[in-house]
């Protein structure tokens, strides 16, 4: 049974690039939320897609995108990178059945010099 | 906002000895709490959670309190190991927006 998986794992960009971070959800699971890890911090919300749709969003500028597949897969998109977008991206999954327990990726390390 | 405040941010214990980490949160309306546990350079892992009609679970040498009331919630953890050191998060869902908003961080240190 496969759990969460995320790619690339480390991701290395310059200030003004675009990246696409990719994520597949645990077998079973339909909803995926994106969280922004800094470090010493804890995750910070970014959104959540389900059937396709972003259905909750957290305090993050329109720069940050997502995008779900009908396979459930999810990617993250960020354009035009600051220094500070620098951190640990992770994506979670979970069923969107009442409050089902999240279960995360390893996370993808983006650098930004 | 919604806010979870977490204490200690840095808990160090012996081996054996009961490690209490606790949280806060704003939103009333949040009636899921799950802790995760997270190793240097890992993913964070579910480690146990509770729902708003409990005040109590229970797993091994884990457990976690649940004051509606107060809103307070707490992880226990008892006897413990030095495999017991990581960063440990608490987290509040549901309330009005739905997300899952995490606290701080407590970094634990089982000192052998």
């Amino acid at each position: 049974d496969a759990g969460v998986t995320q790619s690339p794992t480390h991701l290395i960009k310059t200030r003004g690039q675009q990246v696409t971070l990719r994520c597949s959800p645990k077998s079973g699971h339909d909803t995926v939320s994106w969280y922004q890890q800094a470090l010493g911090q804890g995750p910070q919300f970014i959104f959540q897609y389900y059937e396709e749709e972003e259905r909750q969003r957290g305090n993050f500028p329109d720069r940050f995108s997502g995008h779900q597949f009908p396979n459930y897969s999810s990617e993250l998109n960020v354009n035009a990178l600051l220094l500070g977008d620098s951190a640990l991206y992770l994506c979670a999954s979970s069923s969107p059945r009442g409050n089902q327990p999240q279960h995360f990726g390893d996370g993808t390390r983006l650098s930004i010099l | 906002g919604e806010n979870v405040e977490q204490h200690p941010s840095t808990l160090s214990v012996q081996e054996g000895d009961s490690a209490v980490i606790k949280c806060t949160y704003s939103d009333s309306a949040s009636n899921y709490f799950p802790w995760y546990k997270q190793e240097l350079g890992k993913r964070p892992q579910l480690i146990i959670d509770i729902r708003s009609n409990v005040g109590e679970k229970k797993d091994q040498r884990i457990a976690v309190t649940l004051n509606k009331t107060a809103k307070h919630f707490s992880l226990h953890i008892t006897e413990t190991q030095p495999e017991d050191s990581a960063v440990y998060f608490c987290a509040a869902f549901g309330g009005a927006t739905n997300k899952l908003i995490f606290g701080t961080g407590t970094l634990l240190a089982v000192q052998p």
